[in-house]
């Protein structure tokens, strides 16, 4: 079957790193996506890892590796514009299955 | 270029009352998904079409949920009769099919309609 974890919450100070852990499990792999959804509105694309290592992208950084079914989004000098959803969503024959989300708060 | 568009933003209806969400794509974009997202959950795919064809409606409650994409761009999806359960948010994304890698997966998200089954 398909699984997908995350954890629920994280609290952080403004300026910290945060270190959000993703692991799934399925048959069929073609890469994890991380999306950012803020209350009440859309997700938005952040990051896209096919191939095992890290992905630097500004303040963000994505890891991927296949073997142990594991990702992580680091965020690093953490601003208030920051608090929102983070998903976490494997693609499989180009249909995504998300995870429930971990909800960053970070705090002045 | 202009994102996904979606309406009404907000709904409140009656258990055992009829909804209808409308959909319009990025342009160009032949792939079109229906999601509910339930509060504090990920969102769960409900439909995917493939310009006017259904791709995966394997997760669709086809006894209450419809959708349809007739010319291949704008959607609706029905809720007939609502239940309690229905409360959520529906989202709906696309996604071009051109290219490989990140630029055919990545799916591209509107608002969302806010429903409230009362």
């Amino acid at each position: 079957g398909q699984n997908i974890d995350q954890p629920t919450e994280m609290t952080a100070t403004e300026g910290a790193i945060v270190q959000i852990n993703c692991t799934y499990q399925t048959s069929g792999f073609n890469g994890l996506f991380w999306y950012q959804q803020h209350a009440g509105e859309a997700p938005t694309f952040l990051s896209y890892n096919v191939l095992d290592g890290l992905e630097e992208k500004g303040r963000f950084s994505s890891f991927l590796s296949r073997s142990k079914g594991y990702s992580y989004l680091l965020l690093k000098e953490l601003q208030m514009k920051d608090s929102a959803s983070y998903l976490c969503a494997f693609v499989n024959d180009y249909k995504l299955s998300f995870g429930a989300g971990t909800t960053v708060t970070v705090r002045a | 270029e202009a994102g996904v568009a979606q309406s009404p933003r907000y709904k409140i209806i009656e258990k055992r009352q009829s909804v209808a969400f409308w959909c319009n794509p990025i342009s160009g974009h032949a792939t079109l998904y229906w999601y509910q997202q339930i509060l504090g959950q990920g969102p769960k795919l409900l439909i995917q079409f493939q310009n006017n064809g259904v791709v995966d409606d394997s997760q669709l409650p086809k006894d209450r949920f419809s959708a349809e994409r007739l010319k291949g761009v704008d959607s609706t999806l029905k809720i007939q009769p609502a239940k309690l359960e229905d409360s959520a948010v529906y989202l709906c994304a696309s996604s071009s099919p051109a290219g490989t890698g990140v630029r055919r997966a990545t799916q591209y998200f509107g608002p969302g309609t806010r429903l409230l089954v009362l």
